[in-house]
């Protein structure tokens, strides 16, 4: 099975530090996912990588930036984290679509991340 | 861009009854993927099912099956014989076919329904 890990499933921080959400994967997956979870608003895409030290930008992407140093790990990161981020962030991997078209994504279990 | 809509923000139903949750989406393409994706409190999201667009053939998952309506842009869920293990949030996802990869594989989501199964 594919096992996409997130480093914490709880976090709390301040206004203005800057904050790193890490996620493994194990499967060799190239493409990789960061999305933010809001009651009401569902699943938004962030940022996304479909290769190492490539990076795309997704729908919110303000105040956020991504790094992909190796195949396994994308790490999310809060410049200066603001209250508006506090949010549940799930991170997710899949192949590409076209080595693997209908195969899904495969998600993390997900960290709450509280800015106080 | 392509939307997703799902218009039932909490469903209900009895165990052992069938429930059926609603997904409308928007796009231009003709060919594109369908999801529905299972969290449970445990927040772990799992993979409940999946449509192909080319497929006329409603796609089944044991109690699980959809009702794939091209022309109306609608891809509803249907839970046959609910049980408790099904409570959870329900999100429809699609994606796009990508030609030559491009799309990368991401995923639109809804806004989700909460199903709560009463025994």
């Amino acid at each position: 099975d594919v096992k996409v890990t997130q480093s914490s499933r709880y976090l709390v921080k301040r206004t203005g530090e800057k904050v790193f959400l890490e996620c493994v994967q194990d499967m060799d997956h190239e493409n990789m996912f960061w999305y933010r979870q809001d009651p009401g608003l569902g699943l938004r895409l962030i940022y996304f990588s479909y290769d190492v030290k490539m990076k795309e930008k997704g729908d919110i992407p303000e105040g956020y930036s991504v790094s992909r140093e190796k195949k396994e790990r994308f790490s999310l990161i809060l410049e200066s984290a603001s209250t508006n981020q506090t949010s549940m962030y799930l991170c997710a991997s899949s192949l590409p679509p076209n080595r693997a078209s209908n195969q899904p994504q495969h998600f993390g279990d997900g960290t709450r991340l509280s800015i106080l | 861009a392509q939307t997703v809509t799902q218009s039932q923000p909490e469903m209900s139903v009895q165990e052992a009854e069938t429930v059926t949750l609603s997904c409308t989406y928007d796009t231009s393409e003709s060919d594109y993927y369908l999801f529905w994706y299972k969290q449970p409190p445990s927040r772990q999201m799992i993979l409940v099912i999946r449509q192909e667009a080319y497929k006329q053939q409603n796609a089944t998952e044991n109690r699980f099956s959809v009702n794939f309506q091209k022309a109306a842009k609608s891809f509803s869920l249907k839970i046959s014989d609910s049980q408790l293990g099904d409570a959870a949030m329900y999100f429809c996802a699609y994606r796009s076919r990508g030609a030559g990869g491009t799309s990368y594989g991401k995923l639109t989501f809804g806004q989700g329904t909460i199903l709560t199964v009463h025994p």
